[in-house]
């Protein structure tokens, strides 16, 4: 089975702090995602990966930016976090370029900016 | 923009009854259509799957409907039952790319 590890299930921090949040997967996935899920605009993605070191905006980069140096990591930074960026956060990943390929999300961090 | 519509957003539904969510998209270029299910505390997980060459897939209690030329899809959950009581969300994408466009969730509560 697919693993797709969040490192915190909970996280509180401050406004202006730099934040940042790691994912880790184990099955040599190719595509690294990561959403934010807030009730009623359901899941939008912020930015994603499809190979070590490269990176593309989603639909809602601003604020963010992420970092992938290894194929089973993908961090995902807040550069000063802000209060409206309080959400919860999904990593994904996919296995490659195909997009009829199942994304496989972990559980997710709750992160609240105060 | 919003590429993918679901509704409804919330649903209530007996024990036994069936529970039916639908789709609609705009992008004709749409070729893939997952439904992924999520439970409180948990990421969403893949359902089923259906891609536009057929016009219905099942598996188990779960059937997916296509309407190509409607440009619409449905969940249907036959005999409904308190554990699927979750989060339901349609996605579609497009062939060659990795991402998925997401509908906003319909939380379906399946009373005992």
């Amino acid at each position: 089975d697919v693993k797709v590890t969040q490192s915190s299930r909970y996280l509180v921090k401050r406004t202006g702090e730099k934040v940042f949040l790691e994912c880790v997967q184990d099955m040599d996935h190719e595509n690294m995602f990561w959403y934010r899920q807030d009730p009623g605009l359901g899941l939008r993605l912020i930015y994603f990966s499809y190979d070590v070191k490269m990176k593309e905006k989603g639909d809602i980069p601003e604020g963010y930016s992420v970092s992938r140096e290894k194929k089973e990591r993908f961090s995902l930074i807040l550069e000063s976090a802000s209060t409206n960026q309080t959400s919860m956060y999904l990593c994904a990943s996919s296995l490659g370029p195909n997009s009829n390929q199942p994304q496989h999300f972990g559980d997710g961090t709750r992160l609240s900016i105060l | 923009q919003q590429q993918v519509k679901q509704s409804p957003q919330s649903l209530i539904v007996q024990k036994g009854g069936i529970s039916i969510i639908n789709c609609a998209y705009e992008n004709t270029a749409f070729d893939y259509f997952p439904w992924y299910q999520q439970f409180p505390g948990k990421g969403p997980a893949l359902l089923i799957a259906i891609r536009p060459d057929v016009s219905e897939k099942k598996e188990g209690r779960f059937t997916i409907s296509f309407n190509k030329s409607a440009k619409q899809f449905s969940l249907h959950i036959m005999d409904s039952q308190p554990g699927d009581s979750a989060t339901y969300f349609c996605a579609a994408s497009t062939s060659g790319y990795s991402t998925l466009t997401f509908g906003k969730g319909t939380m379906l509560l399946v009373s005992p």
